[in-house]
């Protein structure tokens, strides 16, 4: 079973810009939920989706937004960046129904993103 | 004061060394604990989770958490250099919340 896959790996970009990071979860998992990991805050929860609805959010604003498709794959964008938007910014898909309560994520290898 | 509070270390143990790793937390809502692994440039890895206090165990691995303190743990026996990652705790279930994560390294 292939894992979490997530697109782009690596990314740079400018103050202002705009950035759109993409999540395909395992096969047959339905939540797709998105942390942000830097050396100072640890990693952070951002959102969790699940039948395409958001079901949880974290404390970020509002330039942080995602959406999920009928297939389960997610993506996040994130507008107008600043420089603290560098991270490495990890997707975690999971069998929501049968793990509602465990907290058993399984993460991809992230998409790293720098704001020049 | 952050949910989970966890030393980040780094720690660096000689190989066959018992290692314990340690994170406190607050807010003490009906809820799992979780320990996951991170080795360099990839995603977590669950190791372990447990529900209310007491010990659990998976090979040399063992996850304790103790409710009455607030306390949680993580114990790995005979460590191995393959065991040199960061250690991540966490609380709840769909949302979770992370410690900062404690960087092991295991000295061959």
């Amino acid at each position: 079973k292939a894992g979490v896959t997530q697109t782009p790996r690596y990314l740079i970009k400018t103050r202002g810009q705009q950035v759109t990071l993409s999540c395909s979860p395992i096969s047959g998992h339905r939540s797709v939920s998105w942390y942000q990991q830097t050396p100072g805050q640890g990693l952070q929860f951002l959102f969790e989706y699940f039948s395409e609805t958001q079901r949880n959010k974290g404390n970020f604003p509002g330039r942080f937004s995602g959406r999920q498709f009928s297939n389960s794959r997610s993506e996040m964008n994130v507008s107008t960046l600043e420089l603290g938007d560098s991270a490495l910014y990890l997707c975690a898909s999971s069998d929501r129904l049968r793990t509602s309560n465990t907290g058993e994520l399984f993460f991809g290898e992230g998409s790293r993103l720098t704001v020049l | 004061q952050k949910e989970v509070e966890q030393d980040p270390g780094p720690l660096s143990v000689p190989e066959g060394a018992i290692v314990s790793l340690n994170c406190t937390y607050s807010n003490s809502a009906f809820q799992y604990f979780m320990w996951y692994r991170q080795y360099s440039r990839k995603g977590p890895e669950l190791l372990m989770y447990t529900y209310s206090s007491g010990n659990k165990e998976d090979g040399r691995f063992t996850a304790q958490v103790d409710k009455s303190s607030k306390y949680i743990s993580l114990f790995i026996r005979d460590s191995q250099p393959s065991d040199s990652a960061t250690y991540l705790c966490a609380k709840g279930a769909q949302k979770l919340v992370f410690g900062q994560g404690t960087r092991l390294t295991i000295n061959p």
